[in-house]
């Protein structure tokens, strides 16, 4: 089956750091690119960036320039979006998707990132 | 900088009604680069339709993407009920490289 597989749901206070992930399965996952998309409670997706596993060419949105890192580890088909300070305004769900061309085609289930002291 | 905007904000709707979408770039879009999808409380976005006008594997008939330019349409040509959700409408382009609309919602009237 294809599919993204992302990490669980996390619980962090504000200055922790945190590493969450997306792992392909069912296809080739250095082939296409991997995009990161952040909804904070109750409000609309928001692009944060993208990588390609192939080579980690890596392009990041303006606004989420500096504050978040986008890795990937192609020998266990797994890309990664970590926080070295995390901040109360970074609670939100996290999805990963696949991106056959410049659109998602496939989407994981998302992970609830809770930053609260 | 591409903004899109999406009207109406909430789109009240019977079963059987039809829906319109809107999606509209501040500048255009190049080769319809547009791209929509469906958003369930609590779920994962979905892939409707892209390159404006194509649908998405397994997307039902009654989804369909139209326009170039700056302005885009979803047409739902007879709402079911799984079709009462949120829709958001996706660009590519040179800056930024990509970014979604507001969202419309569609519920039940």
């Amino acid at each position: 089956e294809v599919q993204l597989m992302q990490s669980g749901a996390e619980v962090k206070k504000p200055g922790e750091s945190l590493k969450i992930s997306c792992k392909g399965s069912g296809y080739s996952f250095t082939s296409y690119w991997i995009g990161w998309v952040r909804q904070m409670p109750g409000k609309g997706l928001e692009w944060m960036g993208i990588i390609h596993p192939g080579d980690s060419d890596t392009r990041y949105s303006p606004s989420f320039q500096g504050q978040v890192t986008i890795s990937v580890d192609k020998s266990i088909s797994t890309a990664y979006l970590q926080w070295s300070s995390l901040r109360a305004s970074d609670t939100a769900t996290y999805y990963c998707g696949r991106l056959p061309h410049w659109y998602v085609d496939l989407w994981g289930r998302g992970t609830l990132v809770t930053v609260s002291s | 900088e591409i903004v899109l905007t999406q009207s109406p904000g909430t789109l009240s709707l019977s079963p059987g009604e039809r829906a319109t979408l809107s999606c509209r770039a501040s500048q255009s879009v190049r080769s319809s680069y547009l791209a929509w999808y469906q958003q369930k409380p609590g779920q994962a976005p979905r892939l409707l339709t892209y390159g404006a006008s194509s649908r998405a594997t397994g997307i039902p008939d009654r989804f369909s993407g139209s326009g170039s330019g700056t302005d885009f349409t979803l047409t739902i040509s007879r709402l079911e009920p799984e079709d009462f959700a949120v829709y958001y409408c996706q660009q590519y382009g040179s800056s930024p490289l990509f970014s979604f609309g507001p969202g419309t919602k569609v519920d039940m009237k």
